[in-house]
């Protein structure tokens, strides 16, 4: 089973910087596997970017994907007000076919 | 418009079974599995299996595998989440996703459902 850590497990900052988010994978993982989603309370999930670096429908260019291997990154360029909630990396393999990472909250500061 | 409907919260005792629905429509329900997801109270997402509406495939992840069972019903475009004997430890939200055939992400959610399982 690929596991999938994400750090910080909490990032403060203040709306107009820059996020950095880290997923790091216990094996490689194809590039066209990995997916981030965002999530506020009360919500479900949210598709932000798939394949690792493709935008899904509607998501501001704000957001954007990097890497390969087992080491991907989610940036977000300037932190709107509607941007802090929980992420959480994803990815597709074999046993199990889908695992996720256990996330990063982006708070206020 | 694609939209992923669950049905409502459900209050459980120990041991009561359950079944939880998932209605897929403005798409092909067919063209593209639907897989379970679990969120307990204030954790991470837990992928539990999923199905294929075509022909009923199933897998299931190992920590899930015989506690729950996944099912569809295509004439009907909804896929269902059951479990036999329920435990306090299955109290969770429970949220269905759809994943093209070709993809590797979830790309559209259900609004969850809500399971409390309380004697």
């Amino acid at each position: 089973e690929i596991v999938l850590t994400q750090s910080p497990g909490t990032l403060s900052l203040s709306p107009g910087e820059r996020a950095t988010l880290s997923c790091r994978a216990s094996q490689s993982v194809s590039s066209s596997y990995l997916a981030w989603y965002q999530q506020k309370p009360g919500q479900a999930p949210r598709l932000l970017i798939y394949g690792a670096s493709s935008r899904a429908t509607g998501i501001p260019d704000r957001f954007s994907g990097s890497g390969s291997g087992t080491d991907f990154t989610l940036t977000i360029s300037r932190l709107e007000p509607e941007d802090f909630a929980v992420y959480y990396c994803q990815q597709y393999g074999s046993s199990p076919p889908a695992t996720f990472g256990p996330g990063t909250k982006v708070d206020i500061k | 418009e694609v939209q992923l409907v669950q049905s409502g919260a459900e209050v459980k005792k120990p041991g009561e079974s359950l079944r939880i629905s998932c209605k897929g429509s403005g798409y092909s329900f067919t063209s593209y599995w639907i897989s379970w997801v679990r969120q307990m109270p204030g954790k991470g997402l837990e992928w539990m299996g999923r199905i294929d509406p075509s022909d009923s495939y199933t897998n299931y992840s190992p920590s899930f595998q015989g506690h729950v069972t996944i099912s569809a019903d295509k004439s009907i475009s909804t896929a269902y989440l059951q479990w036999s004997s329920l435990k306090a430890s299955d109290t969770a939200m429970y949220y269905c996703a759809r994943r093209g055939i070709a993809a590797r992400h979830f790309d559209y959610w259900g609004q969850g459902t809500l399971v409390t399982v309380s004697s």
